[in-house]
């Protein structure tokens, strides 16, 4: 099965920072990523897919980028609702594995 | 509204069973896969298994965790999903999402029930 890794497994970043999270699979994937937003004791939302596509409703400092094994998430320009622990998803085929989490914390 | 609520967990024994239901509302739930995400606490996400719509032949795909021992399965005439768990280990212990499937991301998740196996 495809391993999905995301180092760090933390972050800790400064209001208005461009930051940059990281996500490889272990084969490729090519397009097929996913990255989910889940802050504190609530439920994961799904901020980007196929990459780089963004939700509806997700707001624009929020891009992706990637393809074949290599892949990340960077938001722009951090705010202090972004607060959150960020995962990638593969979603080429069975097991549509998660990797580990980066979480993201203010300096 | 697109929700998606689950219900069924609660405290169970190791080795005993347990069905959780999700209850869709707000969209055509036979048009889509259905999906169970699990939560250990303090741990990262972990898929535990979908089905696919009717459409697609309702077949269903596991984690290697839970293959043999979890069954998903759905009702389309009741916008219902369930996940029989069988043969229950306490590192099965998590928070369930319920998940919609679309065909590129899990894009709506339910509030999440809680279950507990111990002794």
């Amino acid at each position: 099965d495809i391993q999905m890794t995301q180092p760090p497994s933390s972050l800790s970043v400064s209001i208005g920072d461009r930051v940059t999270i990281t996500c490889r699979a272990s084969q490729g994937i090519s397009n097929s990523l996913a990255w989910y937003q889940q802050k504190p004791g609530t439920l994961p939302k799904l901020l980007i897919y196929a990459a780089s596509t963004l939700q509806s409703g997700v707001p624009s400092r929020f891009s992706g980028s990637g393809s074949g094994t290599d892949f990340t998430l960077t938001i722009s320009s951090l705010q202090p609702e972004d607060v959150a622990t960020y995962y990638c998803q593969k979603y080429d085929s069975a097991p549509l594995t998660f990797g580990g989490g980066t979480k993201v914390e203010i300096k | 509204e697109v929700q998606l609520v689950e219900s069924g967990g609660g405290l169970v024994q190791p080795g005993r069973s347990l069905r959780l239901s999700c209850t869709a509302s707000g969209f055509t739930f036979g048009d889509y896969a259905m999906s169970w995400v699990r939560q250990a606490p303090g741990k990262g996400l972990e898929w535990v298994g979908f089905i696919r719509s009717k459409a697609y032949g309702g077949t269903t795909e596991y984690a290697a965790s839970v293959k043999g021992r979890f069954t998903i399965s759905r009702d389309d005439s009741k916008s219902i999903a369930y996940l029989q768990m069988n043969s229950l280990k306490t590192e099965d212990t998590a928070v369930y999402y319920c998940t919609r499937a679309r065909r590129d991301a899990f894009d709506i998740w339910g509030q999440g029930t809680m279950v507990t196996v111990s002794s």
